[in-house]
């Protein structure tokens, strides 16, 4: 089993929509949790890091859910600029620090 | 000047020939990554560096080594290039306890 399993995609919305990413994890001891924004041949960057209460950062809103070991990641209002790869990441705390581990992603395309 | 600096961003080589992929920081991070991306097997740790004097393999080490020649400075070579080495690599530095990672805007690597 992946330490991180995402659906791949693509989602293919239209502009406006509202579109749900869910992620698993496999590692229970698991601490630090984010979603990564990379587009085409770029690097990944950061979006935002998903905390136990969830939480909310403009059109996005991450939530972690302990017990079932998923992480979500909602985009209300889909812009065209959204279309991306986003990238479920944990940090799994194995011999400490903060090495994470990546999901492959799940592809977004906005469309007109 | 960016954060996370990758040199060269393309690169071609010849299987066998012996190639050298640097990585420099201006964040003061004191850690340091080498991952690759590969099409559906997402990002994977190479080697890691949490300070100076400190190396360690990633999930896929084989064929590579690494070489912290100061705080900002993190080069990964290939020893003797093979086809199944053609990807794009990332750099990536993070604080002792930072939330994320900094990425490079990464090399991409052909091997023929």
């Amino acid at each position: 089993r992946k330490e991180v399993e995402q659906d791949p995609g693509p989602f293919n919305v239209p502009e406006g929509a509202t579109v749900a990413f869910n992620c698993t994890y496999s590692n229970s001891a698991s601490q630090s949790f984010f979603w990564y924004r990379q587009d085409c041949r770029k690097e990944p960057k950061l979006l935002m890091s998903v905390y136990s209460s969830g939480n909310e950062d403009g059109r996005f809103t991450a939530q972690l859910n302990r017990a079932s070991q998923y992480i979500s990641l909602l985009i209300r209002d889909s812009k065209l600029s959204d279309s991306a790869t986003y990238l479920c990441v944990v940090n799994p705390l194995t011999g400490g620090g903060n090495k994470l581990t990546f999901g492959t992603g799940t592809q977004l395309k906005v469309e007109l | 000047d960016a954060d996370v600096t990758q040199t060269p961003r393309n690169r071609i080589t010849k299987t066998g020939k012996r190639i050298m992929l640097e990585c420099s920081q201006t964040k003061g991070h004191d850690r340091m990554y080498w991952y690759r991306q590969d099409p559906g097997l997402g990002l994977r740790l190479i080697y890691y560096s949490f300070d100076v004097k400190d190396i360690n393999k990633g999930e896929i080490s084989d064929g590579y080594s690494v070489s912290r020649q100061a705080q900002a400075k993190f080069s990964l070579s290939l020893e003797s290039a093979i086809p199944n080495q053609t990807a794009l690599y990332f750099c990536a530095t993070s604080s002792q306890g930072g939330v994320g990672y900094t990425f490079g805007s990464g090399t991409r690597l052909t091997v023929v």
